[in-house]
């Protein structure tokens, strides 16, 4: 069975950091991994996804993320947060040639400060 | 491309009324819908995987006779929530498979439901 672990649910950074979300995930065959963001009141949206090729993975907005198969890692990272990186950020796997089935991570907000 | 549409968006009912949510995949066909629900401040929680025409498949714990899922095309999915009661309030939101890029699920807005 796969699972996502998000570390910290919730991160508080200020305008212009560094902006760095964990995300471990435990999966017994080679998984795919995604990192989605959520608005207020709205569905998920695709920021990028990691589907056994590169294993940086640049998606939209600035961000990326970097596969790591030895630390079971996909952690999502910004150079330089803006106010409307503020969001709900969720990380999520599932398994090569499985029945598509993501499972979610708990969630991490991200606070910008100004 | 990739858009996923819901409707309605918000949708207050009375306790014991059925409510339907539309999910519409709008350029693409999806063979494969899922429906999720999520509590406040709570991740996602699927509740069905919906093929077209065929039966949905539901997750454990999900009743599916409370539930009821028809996928009767290949762009529309609809969740009917029967009977509905102040619990299953809740932001329910679909999700759906663009073909030739089966790994990755584009979501609808999401559908927020309160029954008084």
């Amino acid at each position: 069975a796969q699972s996502v672990t998000q570390l910290g649910s919730h991160v508080s950074v200020s305008e212009g950091a560094l902006v760095l979300l964990r995300c471990n995930y435990s999966s017994s065959v080679p998984p795919y991994l995604f990192w989605y963001v959520q608005y207020p009141n709205q569905g998920l949206q695709l920021l990028l996804k990691y589907t056994s090729a590169a294993t940086l993975v640049k998606g939209i907005n600035g961000f990326e993320a970097e596969f790591k198969k030895s630390e079971t890692s996909f952690h999502l990272t910004k150079p330089s947060a803006h106010m409307s990186d503020a969001a709900e950020y969720f990380c999520a796997v599932s398994i090569v040639a499985g029945a598509q089935k993501l499972v979610f991570g708990q969630g991490t907000r991200l606070t910008i400060n100004p | 491309g990739a858009v996923v549409s819901q409707h309605p968006s918000r949708v207050i009912c009375k306790s014991g009324t059925s409510v339907k949510i539309e999910c519409r995949s709008l350029d693409f066909q999806a063979t494969t819908m899922f429906w999720y629900r999520q509590f406040p401040k709570q991740s996602l929680m699927l509740m069905a995987t919906s093929n077209e025409g065929s039966k949905a498949t539901y997750e454990q714990g999900v009743e599916k006779d409370k539930f009821l899922i028809n996928h009767a095309s290949l762009t529309l999915s609809t969740l009917t929530v029967t009977s509905a009661h102040p619990e299953d309030s809740s932001f329910y939101i679909c999700s759906a498979i663009l073909w030739g890029e089966q790994e990755t699920q584009y979501f609808g807005p999401g559908t927020r439901l309160l029954v008084l």
